[in-house]
């Protein structure tokens, strides 16, 4: 069975600071990667998208990719109360398709 | 440039109706997927059609059926619907290329 861990949170941080939210995966074979933010009763949107080992920055987001240990993570530099929302981390599932298998999501609040 | 439309917004069930939940995407995707999302599941894949004429099932595929109409067209048949398919269903494209996945609006089913 292959797997997309996230702590489910939720990580709570002031406004100004940075937000690191991480990712685990399961399958080696995996070679695309992805967060997507999630508003309350909304739908998925994405963030970043991240294909080779190291960090890639767009903005306030830089996504990290660690393909040896299997992690990949987000930072969010200068949070603001407009990032609160749940934050999913997506691996390909490494096989002939371009599945995604997702992770259950972090749910990341913003303190003013 | 709608991107993702999917019909109905929302939707109230009796046990045993059926429905067809309508997916379209106009950004000439190969790809296309059905989602549902429960509370503390994430996001589990349903059917997925990788190109026109194909389908497959995906993680959780029981009491669905799918139409890939055309390129644009991808349907998702609920025959007796049941309260456990109450969720939140997305429906997704992607080129068929680069694994990234664009998520319509959503359709919130109840089952009553």
């Amino acid at each position: 069975q292959k797997e997309v861990e996230q702590n489910s949170g939720p990580l709570s941080v002031p406004e100004g600071a940075i937000a690191s939210l991480n990712c685990t995966y399961s399958d080696r074979g995996s070679q695309s990667f992805f967060w997507y933010r999630q508003y309350s009763g909304k739908s998925p949107e994405l963030i970043m998208s991240i294909y080779s080992n190291g960090d890639k920055e767009d903005g306030r987001f830089t996504a990290q990719l660690n393909k040896a240990s299997q992690y990949v993570s987000l930072l969010i530099r200068d949070s603001q109360p407009s990032d609160s929302a749940t934050y999913l981390c997506a691996v390909n599932d490494g096989g002939a398709t371009n599945k995604l298998i997702f992770g259950t999501g972090t749910l990341l609040a913003v303190q003013p | 440039n709608a991107g993702v439309t999917q019909t109905p917004k929302f939707q109230v069930l009796k046990t045993g109706q059926s429905m067809t939940l309508q997916c379209a995407q106009d950004m000439n995707h190969n790809s296309m997927y059905w989602y549902r999302q429960d509370p503390g599941m994430g996001l589990r894949l349903i059917y997925y059609s990788a190109s026109e004429g194909t389908t497959d099932k995906g993680e959780v595929p029981n009491g669905y059926n799918v139409s890939r109409l055309n390129k644009r067209e991808f349907s998702l048949r609920l025959e007796s619907a049941a309260p456990s398919q109450t969720s939140v269903y997305f429906c997704a494209s992607e080129t068929g290329v680069t694994d990234t996945q664009y998520f319509g609006p959503g359709t919130r089913l109840t089952v009553l």
